[in-house]
């Protein structure tokens, strides 16, 4: 079952622009997170937030989270052709330490 | 640096034969994912294994099975390989804490085809 949704599917930009994805989810939760994945590899961990955080840095990434909303956005400023990839927001379940629900993913490119 | 390696990044098989994906992590992680990925669909959980030889259901596990034998190595075996099981295999691995959910590391992934 997907808890999360990111939005919008596909984002096209210059490089240099920055990119700006939303995740929605259902139900409460203790964290969110966000992956990378270039084409046809794995994914890589960007970033963690918890839900008593309302913004977090991480280079050129910034996240916030809003939980009345049941919302959360990744910016990535400054983009460069190597950001190109999906990006996956990921929340854990309700009861359950384990495991995270992943969304279908925005799929950004970074035109030269 | 952690490491997850998969077995293979790309395999053929025919249906109706038996295939196993190998997962191996070294940095000690108690938690292990097996996850599909298709198009539109995202990452579904198949099985996660919390400790040698445990295991538990994801949201997709039928026509699947899971081993566990040391805490690095996790398999993931298709009985029966059928042409709807064709897709891309991600393991990951993480760890467990008193401040609950961390990030998982994940594999290069597995692109099986079943003809």
């Amino acid at each position: 079952s997907q808890q999360g949704e990111e939005d919008p599917q596909a984002l096209s930009i210059q490089e240099g622009e920055n990119a700006t994805m939303n995740c929605s989810y259902k139900t409460s939760i203790n964290n969110l997170q966000w992956y990378r994945q270039n084409s046809g590899r794995g994914l890589v961990h960007l970033i963690l937030i918890r839900s008593n955080e309302r913004e977090k840095h991480s280079g050129r990434l910034r996240v916030t989270l809003d939980t009345s909303k049941k919302s959360s956005s990744l910016l990535i400023t400054a983009s460069r052709a190597a950001d190109t990839a999906s990006y996956f927001c990921a929340t854990d379940l309700p009861l359950n330490d384990y495991k995270l629900s992943f969304g279908a993913g925005t799929t950004v490119t970074v035109r030269a | 640096d952690v490491k997850v390696t998969q077995s293979s990044r790309y395999l053929v098989k025919r249906t109706g034969e038996k295939v196993f994906l190998e997962c191996v992590q070294d940095m000690d992680h108690e938690n292990m994912f097996w996850y599909r990925q298709d198009p539109g669909l995202g990452l579904r959980l198949i099985y996660f294994s919390y400790d040698v030889k445990m295991k538990e259901k994801g949201d997709i596990p039928e026509g699947y099975s899971v081993s566990r034998e040391k805490k690095e190595r996790f398999s993931l075996i298709l009985e029966s390989a059928s042409t709807n099981q064709t897709s891309m295999y991600l393991c990951a691995s993480s760890r467990i804490g008193g401040l609950g959910i961390y990030e998982q590391y994940f594999g290069p992934g597995t692109r099986l085809t079943v003809t």
